[in-house]
């Protein structure tokens, strides 16, 4: 079954970039998705498909595979940004969910 | 408006039985399968199974096999999580959520809002 290993936390000023990395033994050559938890909501996806937005989801947030390591980036962070992210992909075997440890984004 | 509808909170003892639902609407009940997914407090996400209402298929993660019962009913366009006995360390947050996407390509969207189900004697 994949590992998909996350950073615990990032920390970014406002406006500043937020890089949040995914790391998998060869995770470029699947698809990856992220999704955004604030605290006391549900997880909702903010990039699917590696490097897709679902309509709603400002521009600022981007994503990117290859290799061993997916990122999602946010662009000019904002204070509504701080929030947990997951990144996901589907395991080659069964075709399930799998989930990084997630990762604490703080805006300072 | 799509939305998937989580039963409440819960607080059982250890050992009782437990049913909570998914009310989906707002799009086609039996052509997406469902995930459950947990969240003990304070952790990450852990994907526990999947039903296609479709035909009633079902999938278990290796975790939880044996520990819980997915099922669906289409006729109210709702899914289900089960336990027959509950331990201490089903204490998290439960979320259903619909799987989009193809084979090896899935991912899930939108989540039910969740429910908390305490376990304490």
């Amino acid at each position: 079954s994949d590992v998909l290993t996350q950073p615990p936390s990032v920390s970014v000023a406002p406006g500043q970039t937020a890089t949040i990395t995914c790391g998998g033994n060869d995770i470029g050559s699947k698809s990856v998705h992220w999704y955004q938890q604030k605290p006391g909501q549900a997880p909702v996806v903010v990039v699917f498909e590696d490097t897709d937005r679902p309509s709603g989801i400002p521009e600022r947030f981007s994503g990117s595979n290859s290799g061993n390591t997916a990122t999602l980036t946010i662009s000019r962070v904002e204070a509504g940004d701080e929030a947990d992210y997951y990144c996901q992909v589907c395991d080659n075997s069964d075709d399930h969910p799998v989930f990084g440890g997630g990762t604490r984004v703080t805006v300072l | 408006e799509l939305k998937l509808v989580q039963s409440g909170a819960e607080v059982k003892k250890p050992g009782e039985s437990l049913k909570i639902s998914c009310k989906t609407s707002g799009y086609r009940f039996s052509d997406y399968w469902i995930a459950w997914v947990r969240q003990v407090p304070g952790k990450g996400l852990e994907w526990m199974g999947s039903i296609y209402p479709g035909d009633s298929d079902v999938r278990y993660s290796p975790s939880f096999q044996g520990q819980i019962s997915i099922s669906a009913d289409k006729s109210i366009t709702t899914a289900y999580l089960q336990w027959g006995g509950l331990k201490g360390s089903a204490t998290a947050i439960y979320y259903c959520a619909r799987v989009l996407g193809a084979a090896n390509i899935r991912w899930l969207d939108p989540w039910g809002q969740g429910s908390l189900v305490t376990v304490s004697s």
